[in-house]
Parts: C-alpha cells; structure tokens; sequence
C-alpha cells in the first residue's frame, strides 16, 4: 500500500505569512501514462475535504494562485504565498496514481 | 454543474447494517467511477473503495472487505453503499466521490445501543 507522510501536522501562522506542507510517498507516483496525481485538498470544519491542487501544480478552478504545488516522484509540497482568513482548516494530500487512492494525515493549519 | 447529493443521518444499533446514498446530477453517471471514504477524528480520511458505475465492477480497500458493498442503480443516477454487521467503529462520517475534484457533503453514521 501507499503511504503518503504529510508533515508539519500543526501549522501556525499569521496573516500575510507564506507557509509550506511536505508530503512524502512511500512509492513513486508517476503513473505509467507520464502524470503524475498527487493532489491537495482543503476541509473547512464541518465542510467536505475541496480540491485545491491537481495533478502536483495544476490550480483547480476557482483555487486562489497564492496555492502553488510542486514536486516529484515522491516528494512533494504545497506552499501558500500569504495566509489568508478563509485559508484555516486541514489540508490532506491525496494520490490517485494507484487504484485505491491514500491520504496523508492532514495538516492543520491555525491563526497564531 | 456536478453534484453528489447524500442520504441523511443515521442511527444504528450495533450489528445492524445502513445503506447510504449518492445521487449525482449534472454529468454522465456511467462516464466516472464513484469512490467512498470514511473520515474519523481519530483516523483521518481513509479510502473505502470504488465501484465502476457502468460495469458494476468493484474495487475494494482490503480493510472495507466484509464489511462494505458498492452498488449502483443506473436508472436513477445513484451509487449505495451498505455497511454491514456495524461496531460503534464504524461511527463515520462517510463521503462519496467523482474523481477528486467532486464530493458529496457527507453522511454521519452514528453507532450505538
């Protein structure tokens, strides 16, 4: 099975601050068809979980571009370029380069 | 535009089974597959397995084996899934999903005698 290690599983910041989310697969998720699906969602309390980020870098539509993802192989990052209000909640990377898709374990991101 | 509408709230007693809804409307049912997932406090987001909406066919994480079954009614555009002999465990809230970018607004499963 993949495992995907998300990390920090806290985050605190403020207004205006740019933080960044590390997530680590235990296997290689490039897809035999060359992409690579390694996607970022975000959960506001008591919302579902809303894609920000496919395919690694690709904004979803409607996403704000202080999002940006990146990475490769198995090593990858979300970085938001000055925190906003409405950004607060707990965001999960997610793979769906295999069948069963696996989650991180989400990283919760709070006003300090 | 796409949308995954999920049946209600349930209260079961432990040992029963409930059976979860996921009507989608907006797009060709049959054209994405449907996947479920199980989100506890403790444990996060886990993924419960996926059913091909044309075909049937099922896909199933191993741990969901025995305990969930996907199933579809093509004519009415809806995917079920039923949980079976329930354990206070099992207390979820359970989405349904079309690809990554869709999801339903979730149904709370709530075990207890």
């Amino acid at each position: 099975d993949v495992v995907l290690t998300q990390t920090p599983p806290t985050l605190s910041a403020t207004i205006g601050q740019s933080v960044s989310i590390s997530c680590r697969s235990s296997q290689s998720l490039l897809h035999s068809n060359g992409n690579t699906y390694l996607n970022w969602l975000l959960q506001r309390p008591g919302q579902p979980p809303q894609l920000l980020i496919y395919l690694v870098s690709r904004l979803e539509s409607g996403v704000p571009n202080r999002f940006s993802g990146s990475g490769s192989g198995t090593d990858f990052t979300l970085k938001i370029s000055g925190v906003e209000a409405e950004d607060l909640g707990v965001y999960y990377c997610v793979q769906s380069t295999h069948a069963l898709w696996t989650f991180g374990g989400g990283t919760k991101l709070e006003l300090k | 535009q796409v949308q995954l509408q999920q049946s209600g709230a349930e209260l079961a007693k432990p040992g029963s089974s409930v059976k979860i809804s996921c009507k989608a409307s907006g797009y060709t049912f049959t054209s994405y597959y449907i996947s479920w997932i199980k989100q506890t406090t403790g444990q996060g987001l886990e993924y419960i397995g996926y059913i091909n909406t044309g075909s049937g066919g099922t896909n199933y994480n191993e741990k969901f084996k025995g305990k969930a079954t996907l199933t579809v009614d093509k004519s009415s555009s809806t995917a079920f899934m039923q949980l079976s002999s329930l354990t206070p465990d099992d207390s979820a809230v359970y989405y349904c999903a079309r690809v990554i970018a869709y999801w339903g607004q979730g149904t709370l499963v709530t075990v207890s005698s």
